[in-house]
């Protein structure tokens, strides 16, 4: 079975800090796809991120940065200089290869950036 | 539409009363997922349709629940005898095909009264 652990439930930031959103997983298989989403106030689930386990390059995309680690099973989430815009409830997930269609997401992180 | 679009955005139903979900994907994606989300929760996987069938039903939790996609794009969730643990923001995605990344709808909120 799959497992994602956000140990942070809520997080809250002076606009321009950095803030960093933790994430540990837990799978058996060798071969998995991991994933960050933001679910801001309207509702709807945006894909920021997909790494795949053969993969353990770090990436950074603008504010945004990834670091995947297999040996401690953590895919942590950092926003550089943090923006108001940024404040949302952020989610890791996991989903095993094989045909298996099934993404286990974390209980999420809710990041609060105040003025 | 250009992105995922669900119907109705809300609905309040008394216990025990059926209800339908519409899921619409974005055109031309042959996956389509059904998740829940409970306050406070991340989403919870329901079904995952590849075209027309149903490849996963693993995550509907009891006989209650069921879903169709009978022309291979339109999705409908359905729900029998709805209780109030069946409250929930019950969210569908959608992908090119299976193993791309999935875009989300802005969810229904099912509330069971």
């Amino acid at each position: 079975a799959q497992k994602v652990t956000q140990a942070q439930t809520e997080i809250s930031v002076v606009e321009k800090e950095d803030v960093t959103l933790d994430c540990v997983y837990e799978t058996r298989d060798t071969t998995y796809y991991l994933f960050w989403y933001k679910q801001p106030p309207s509702g709807e689930l945006v894909f920021l991120i997909r790494r795949n386990s053969f993969d353990e390059q770090n990436e950074i995309s603008g504010r945004y940065s990834w670091n995947f680690q297999k040996s401690t099973s953590s895919f942590n989430f950092t926003i550089t200089a943090s923006q108001v815009v940024d404040s949302a409830v952020y989610f890791c997930a996991l989903r095993v290869s094989g045909g298996y269609q099934k993404v286990t997401f974390g209980t999420g992180t809710k990041l609060q950036v105040i003025p | 539409g250009a992105g995922v679009s669900q119907t109705p955005s809300n609905k309040v139903t008394e216990k025990g009363k059926y209800v339908e979900l519409r899921c619409d994907p974005i055109s031309g994606h042959t996956a389509l997922y059904w998740y829940r989300q409970s306050l406070g929760q991340g989403p919870e996987f329901l079904i995952y349709f590849q075209g027309t069938g149903a490849a996963d039903d693993s995550g509907l939790p009891n006989d209650r629940f069921f879903a169709v996609r009978p022309e291979g794009s339109v999705s409908t969730l359905k729900i029998q005898r709805t209780e109030r643990g069946d409250s929930a923001v019950y969210l569908c995605a959608s992908s090119p095909t299976a193993n791309t990344e999935a875009f989300f709808g802005q969810g229904t909120r099912l509330t069971v009264v």
